[in-house]
This record gives C-alpha cells, structure tokens and sequence, in this order.
C-alpha cells in the first residue's frame, strides 16, 4: 500500500518563484493536512481540508494556498516564495472521525528558498 | 491555546534499558493523546493513541499512559534496542468543530546504544 506520497521529496527554489507540492492518498480518507515542521517548533498545521472541494487554514496559512478538487489530493501552492518558507512539509490524511483516527504522514517534502 | 511539551529534548541510554519519555499538555480538552515516531529524513509513523476515555494503550513494548487531570501522558518503552533509536513526538488532539487539530510537542530524540 502507498499510504500517502508527496512530490517532489526535494526541491530549491529562489525567492519569488511559485510552486505546488502534491498530496495523494489511497486509503479513500476524508480528512487531509498539511504541516510544516521547523527546528525547535515542531509541526505546525499550515491548511486542512474535511472533505473535497473544502479547505480551511490552519496555525500558519499566510503565504499558503490549497485545493482538494479531488478526494485523493490535497495541493498546497506557494505564490512567491521566501526564505521564510524553508522547511520539510509534511502531507497528512485521516478517516472522518475525532476520537479514534490516527494521522497518517507521508515522507516530507524538503523546500530550500534561496 | 493548547501547548505541548516535551522533556527531555534528548536521551541516551544503553541497550536494554528501560526507559520513559514524557509529554505535557496545558489543555486538557483532549480528543485524544497520540504518539508518533520519526526516523531521519521521513515522516511520521503513528505508534499509540489514546483517547481522553481511556488511561492507557499498549502496543508490544510501548505503553503510553494519559492522565488528563495532570496533562500529562507518558510513553514507556521496555528493554529498549537500537532499533528504537528516533524522535518520538507526542500530539494532543483538540476540540475544534469538525476538524482534528493536532497540536504537536517538538519531540524526544531517543539513542539506544548497543
């Protein structure tokens, strides 16, 4: 089983440039995040979304964008971006459901902003 | 605003050993208590979750406790191996309309030395 992937696993971008890291999920979840996680601060949820075609923000949305056009796929875009940005974002996804549902985690995506 | 702590930040102990990380949490409007595991350069794998009915979970030589009039829970992990060497990071699940909302501690770097 795949579980959850993210692409690109490493990228380098120079300040201002745009992109859009992909989230895909094969266990039909309802539930998908996305953290960043910084030295010293832990994970942080940067967007989430409940359902396709919903998206919400999370502790640190600003300089973010996210779409869930598709139940299996949660983007998350960078519009210009800064060195700011630099961090390993993680892609999450969980069943509908609060109390018993764990978060599964995909590998990371590692972002230099140069 | 929930705030997660985790202490020590790093530990080494000899192969064998048994040993207790532990986690605090401001915030008893718990979901539910999760542990998770994260080996170097991938994401997270979930371990326990405990959810704010119950006291304990166990899974082989993990046991983690929850004790939400302390905010407190603890993972205990018995005859410890080199194999458990990783940052073990606790997340508190919060109470937030239809959303989970993990509120992560900045982890436990554990060494187990053969």
């Amino acid at each position: 089983n795949a579980g959850v992937t993210q692409t690109p696993k490493f990228r380098v971008l120079k300040t201002g440039q745009s992109m859009t890291l992909l989230c895909a999920q094969d266990m039909n979840h309802e539930y998908m995040y996305w953290y960043r996680q910084d030295p010293g601060m832990g994970l942080r949820l940067i967007h989430y979304s409940v359902g396709e075609g919903t998206t919400a923000k999370g502790e640190v949305p600003d300089g973010y964008n996210v779409s869930r056009l598709k139940k299996q796929n949660f983007l998350l875009g960078l519009e210009s971006a800064a060195p700011s940005q630099t961090s390993v974002y993680f892609c999450a996804s969980s069943r509908r459901g609060t109390s018993n549902q764990p978060q599964h985690f995909g590998d990371g995506t590692r972002l230099s902003i140069l | 605003k929930q705030e997660v702590t985790q202490i020590p930040a790093a530990l080494s102990v000899p192969e064998g050993e048994n040993l207790v990380l532990n986690c605090s949490f401001t915030d008893s409007a718990i979901y539910n208590l999760q542990w998770f595991r994260q080996d170097p350069g991938k994401g997270l794998t979930s371990l326990l979750l405990i959810q704010s009915s119950q006291r304990e979970q166990t899974s082989g030589r993990l046991n983690a406790s929850l004790d939400k009039s302390s905010g407190r829970s603890t993972l205990y992990i018995a005859a410890s191996q080199p194999g458990d060497s990783a940052t073990y990071l606790c997340a508190a699940l919060n109470y937030g309309g239809a959303t989970n909302k993990l509120i992560f501690g900045t982890g436990t770097l554990l060494a187990v030395q053969p």
